[in-house]
């Protein structure tokens, strides 16, 4: 399967202060990657949806000037928590989708373990 | 309702049994299905895509019924190392806002010894 990389594995922050995080698909090229969160015991949320070369789309409820995302290159798509708080603690998990002969498949970075203290 | 519903599990099954999971989808609109498995704090990986006639890889088995809106995954000779939390998912084609992955919860299986 296709390799996607993220960067940090695991972070500690003060609260206030930003955390970015970087998704790379390492052996493919990426129109569109993925944000999601996950909480102890629950599912992936999706967060937002990443294109190369434009906005972002945000799912509802998601603070767009919060949690921004750009999406700089076919391989490159950051997140950066601004002002985090202690509730943003999370997994945070990026993705990215390849083309493949039946459709797309995603593929899934190895998440970012964010702690606000 | 919750768009994808899994039995949380966990199942706890010996080695070499036959386990089987279901899943449930409420939104018709749904376009594609996969299995995903996720081992305790990492990230999710693809186990099989769903396909309409149904998709066997190796010990693994997947149907899917659009008419029931039911999604289902069979492992046989069951391993140790199929222990873990495996996610049914479904790409949704939200038109305009783009395709959006739903996940479930998820159910547990615990292979012992």
């Amino acid at each position: 399967g296709a390799v996607v990389s993220q960067h940090p594995s695991w972070v500690i922050c003060k609260s206030g202060t930003s955390v970015k995080i970087e998704c790379r698909s390492l052996d493919f090229q990426a129109t569109t990657m993925f944000w999601y969160r996950q909480f102890p015991k629950q599912s992936l949320m999706l967060m937002a949806t990443s294109n190369e070369g434009s906005k972002a789309t945000y799912e509802q409820g998601v603070e767009k000037d919060k949690f921004l995302i750009n999406h700089a290159s076919l391989t490159l798509s950051t997140l950066t928590v601004t002002s985090a708080h202690p509730e943003d603690s999370s997994f945070y998990i990026c993705s990215a989708r390849a083309i493949r002969d039946r459709g797309y498949e995603q593929y899934f970075g190895p998440g970012t373990r964010l702690t606000v203290t | 309702r919750k768009e994808v519903e899994q039995d949380p599990g966990p199942f706890n099954v010996p080695e070499g049994a036959t386990v089987a999971f279901n899943c449930t989808y409420s939104n018709s609109a749904s376009q594609s299905f996969f299995w995903y498995r996720q081992d305790c704090r990492k990230e999710p990986k693809l186990l099989m895509s769903v396909y309409s006639s149904g998709n066997e890889d190796g010990r693994f088995t997947a149907q899917l019924n659009r008419a029931s809106q039911y999604i289902s995954l069979l492992i046989r000779d069951s391993k140790l190392s199929d222990s873990a939390t495996y996610l049914c998912v479904v790409n949704i084609n939200r038109m305009e806002y783009g395709n959006k992955l739903v996940f479930g919860a998820g159910t547990i299986l615990r292979v012992k010894s």
